[in-house]
């Protein structure tokens, strides 16, 4: 069974241009949710989303966004890059996210704005 | 949300050594994880520990819902085992895993 699908692995953009970044959870898995990793705050939480809806949002300003799609995978937006958006992108597979699910991630996207 | 706190920070250790690194948590929680981030930041899975004793190859881990910490140990360290190991929850009324902030290992030859 394949694994959790992260593209692009590394991206290069600079201030003010928006970027799109994919997920593919695990075959099954209905369940994706995106953290930010910084050296600073650590992993955060962005979002979750089940069955191509949203359910659960991290404190994270408006400019970070994201949809889900009919066969489960994800894409995540970010708007009107900063610096400060500089971090690894993790995102994470499950059955349905709550409860006794194992969370599986894939190797993220690693995001520089210059 | 729950608080995790993990110790110690870092850990520096020969090859072949063992060690031992903790993880506390502020609330009970239904899923608890270690994982071990690679030096390209994937987070691989190390074990899926809410309650109770695993043991896979040279690691191993306790976790002690009732007190609201887990273990991790690594036996005969080697040079590879280096990285960062993280330990995170979800909570029973949770959606989103809450993580500790990591110990670094560094294992030399």
């Amino acid at each position: 069974k394949a694994g959790v699908t992260q593209t692009p692995r590394y991206l290069i953009k600079t201030r003010g241009q928006q970027v799109t970044l994919s997920c593919s959870p695990i075959s099954g898995h209905r369940s994706v949710s995106w953290y930010q990793q910084t050296p600073g705050q650590g992993l955060q939480f962005l979002f979750e989303y089940f069955s191509e809806t949203q359910r659960n949002k991290g404190n994270f300003p408006g400019r970070f966004s994201g949809r889900q799609f009919s066969n489960s995978r994800s894409e995540m937006n970010v708007s009107t890059l900063e610096l400060g958006d500089s971090a690894l992108y993790l995102c994470a597979s499950s059955l349905n996210g709550y409860g006794k699910n194992i969370q599986y991630f894939g190797a993220g996207t690693r995001l520089s704005v210059l | 949300g729950i608080q995790v706190e993990q110790s110690p920070p870092d850990l520096i250790l020969q090859e072949g050594a063992n060690s031992t690194l903790r993880c506390n948590f502020s609330d009970s929680v239904n899923n608890l994880q270690w994982f071990h981030q690679n030096p390209w930041g994937q987070l691989i899975n190390l074990f899926y520990i809410p309650s109770g004793t695993k043991q896979n190859g040279r690691l191993s881990a306790t976790t002690v819902a009732t007190e609201r910490y887990s273990l991790l140990y690594i036996s005969s360290s080697q040079t590879t085992d280096s990285g960062v190991y993280f330990c995170a929850v979800l909570g029973s009324n949770d959606y989103k895993l809450s993580f500790g902030a990591g110990t670094t290992v560094t294992v030399r030859a």
